[in-house]
This record gives structure tokens, sequence and C-alpha cells, in this order.
């Protein structure tokens, strides 16, 4: 079964603007993360924020987390025209076994 | 660059032939994995080889065929696959289990058509 689960489906904002993106989950996790893919590229690993952690920062990324909810938000702040790709988050099931969302698309226009 | 090297990065193959998806790794990492990338679906995992072992399998149809000859090195061999087999193939790569969640790098993929 499908674990994430992003939305918005699509994003399209302006370079310069804050974009949000949120994921939900089904079961427990040890540890939530975020990946981007540009187009025609493999993933690229973004950010982990741990079951115990509520929010974590890098750079321009901000990821929050609530078990409660079973959600989590990614937040890029300032977006660039770079920042088009996209965004999946990805819970681990096991060991090492990754379960994605569908994804978010997010287009910066200029 | 990613370190994690796939080739071909595009394949049109027929239902009947044979081919094989190649994966290598320049990170020093001892786990591997194949994923399945379709349209309007999640990322699927396939395989999972640690200290070239093969630790899962996610029910994968026995028309893939995953090879593991040493850590830096991973193949897909495909024979009589179905059209809804195209898709895009990646690589993934990370340290092994047993040290600690470590993230996984992706090579770019192979975007495989069956015809």
């Amino acid at each position: 079964s499908q674990q994430g689960e992003e939305d918005p489906q699509a994003l399209s904002i302006q370079e310069g603007e804050n974009a949000t993106m949120n994921c939900s989950y089904k079961t427990s996790i040890n540890n939530l993360q975020w990946y981007r893919q540009n187009s025609g590229r493999g993933l690229v690993h973004l950010i982990l924020i741990r079951s115990n952690e509520r929010e974590k920062h890098s750079g321009r990324l901000r990821v929050t987390l609530d078990t409660s909810k079973k959600s989590s938000s990614l937040l890029i702040t300032a977006s660039r025209a770079a920042d088009t790709a996209s965004y999946f988050c990805a819970s681990i099931q096991g060991a090492q076994k990754l379960v994605f969302g569908q994804g978010t698309r997010l287009t910066i226009n200029p | 660059e990613t370190g994690v090297t796939q080739t071909p990065r595009h394949l049109v193959m027929g239902m009947t032939n044979k081919k094989s998806l190649k994966c290598e790794q320049h990170l020093g990492h001892n786990a591997m994995y194949w994923y399945k990338q379709s349209a309007k679906k999640p990322l699927e995992l396939m395989f999972v080889y640690n200290f070239k072992e093969q630790t899962e399998n996610n029910s994968v149809p026995s028309r893939f065929s995953p090879e593991c000859p040493n850590s830096s090195h991973l193949f897909l061999h495909l024979h009589t696959l179905q059209p809804e087999d195209s898709a895009l193939y990646l690589c993934a790569s990370s340290q092994a289990r047993g040290q600690g969640y470590q993230p996984q790098h992706f090579g770019d993929g192979t975007r495989l058509s069956i015809l």
C-alpha cells in the first residue's frame, strides 16, 4: 500500500515565493525523508527527519513532522527557478525499504 | 554527478528480447537497490542487495532477474517483458543495514520501452 501521499500533486508559484508541500502517511515511522527529482534524472536526498523531531532545517528547506497526524510538510523559502522539480516524501519500512508517495510537481515561474 | 551510473539511459526492446540494465556505484557503499518508476504510480522498490546478497524481493515477476557480482555493480536482466513493464528503472546505493540509516543515492535511470 502507498505509504506517503503528497499534496498538492502540482504547484506553480512565482520565483521568490515560498512553496509548501505536504505528505501524509499511514503507518508508524522511524523517520521520514524528502527527495527531489529533476526531469529525466534520479532522486536526490534532501533531508531526513526522525520520529522524535518536530522540525528540521537545511538551508532554504524546512521540514516539519506531526506524528499524531501522520503528516509532514516541506517548505522551500525564496524559491528559485532551479527548484523546479518533483518532490517526494518517503518512509522506511523495516531496515531499508523506502516507501514513496506519488510526489508534488513544483514549477517555479521566473 | 551522483556517483551512481546507469547504462543504457534509454532502451527499446520487443517482448521476446533479452537485455540487461547495468548500474555501477563509486561511493564505497555496500547496499544496492532497483526501483521501478511508472507514470502516475509511486516509486516501487524491486530488489535490495546487501554485501552482494539479495535481502529483499518485493514480489517482482521472474522475467526480471537481478545480479550483484560485487558491491559496486548491479545488473537487472530482462526477458519476455510485457508492455506494462515500460518505465524508468532506477538504481540506488547506500551504506548497508546495521550501520544506522543512511540516505540512498540514485542514478539517473534507464528509460525502458517495450514494444
